[in-house]
């Protein structure tokens, strides 16, 4: 168990629809990042957040958003859902220079 | 942005043999370079990982090297058994104030035939 906590496991919607993923970070990391992995396919970085704040973007679409609450949990809101985001989105955590420690995954399913 | 380059796509090994995936990078100012084991249908798991300041680093049967004139790192795998199958990531970050956002190869699949 890697200690970062990942909610739903699974989520079957259909396109157009608009979701919300949630991750608790480990204790006392305050970095949170989030990651897709599309079927086959390696892990893309979406975005990360450091303490709050959004630190890093990467080649995430205008329709994903994401943010940091207080307590560090984080969320990703997916909107407007295609087929094509159908993928395992998994959050990753860590102390600000310290390895990354992934959570089990959310397995999004557009139908 | 960094780039990383993974090889082989895929790899079949004997048990008992040994197992090495390279990859490069693209930014010489990564300083971080970790290896990721992801069963399927599993989270990836951290076996291994390396700062710049270092040229190897061991763990029991696991080793990465690292050669930072030529941006390439590999990660050796000896007497493999066929509980190393599993498709391996290595990653690259620029580990700072920033925080640790690692660029990920494309994955190598390791198949260890018993």
């Amino acid at each position: 168990d890697s200690g970062v906590t990942q909610t739903p496991k699974h989520l079957i919607t259909a396109t157009g629809q608009r979701v919300t993923l949630r991750c608790s970070p480990r204790s006392g990391d305050l970095s949170v990042y989030w990651y897709q992995q599309s079927l086959d396919q390696g892990l893309q970085f979406l975005i990360q957040y450091y303490n709050g704040e959004e630190r890093a973007k990467g080649n995430i679409l205008e329709r994903f958003s994401a943010q940091q609450f207080p307590d560090l949990h984080s969320e990703l809101n997916l909107s407007s859902l295609e087929l094509g985001d159908s993928a395992l989105y998994f959050c990753a955590s860590s102390v600000l220079v310290g390895p990354l420690h992934f959570g089990n995954g959310t397995r999004l399913t557009v139908t | 942005g960094e780039n990383v380059e993974q090889h082989p796509s895929t790899l079949s090994v004997q048990e008992g043999d040994s197992a090495v995936i390279k990859c490069t990078y693209s930014d010489s100012a990564s300083n971080y370079f970790p290896w990721y084991k992801q069963e399927l249908g599993k989270r990836p798991q951290l076996i291994i990982d390396i700062r710049s300041n270092v040229g190897e680093k061991k763990d029991q049967r696991i080793a990465v090297t690292l050669n930072k004139t030529a941006k390439h790192f590999s990660l050796h795998i000896t007497e493999t058994q066929p509980e190393d199958s599993a498709v391996y990531f290595c990653a690259a970050s620029i580990s700072g104030n920033a925080g640790n956002m690692l660029t990920f190869g494309g994955g190598t699949r390791l198949m260890v035939k018993p």
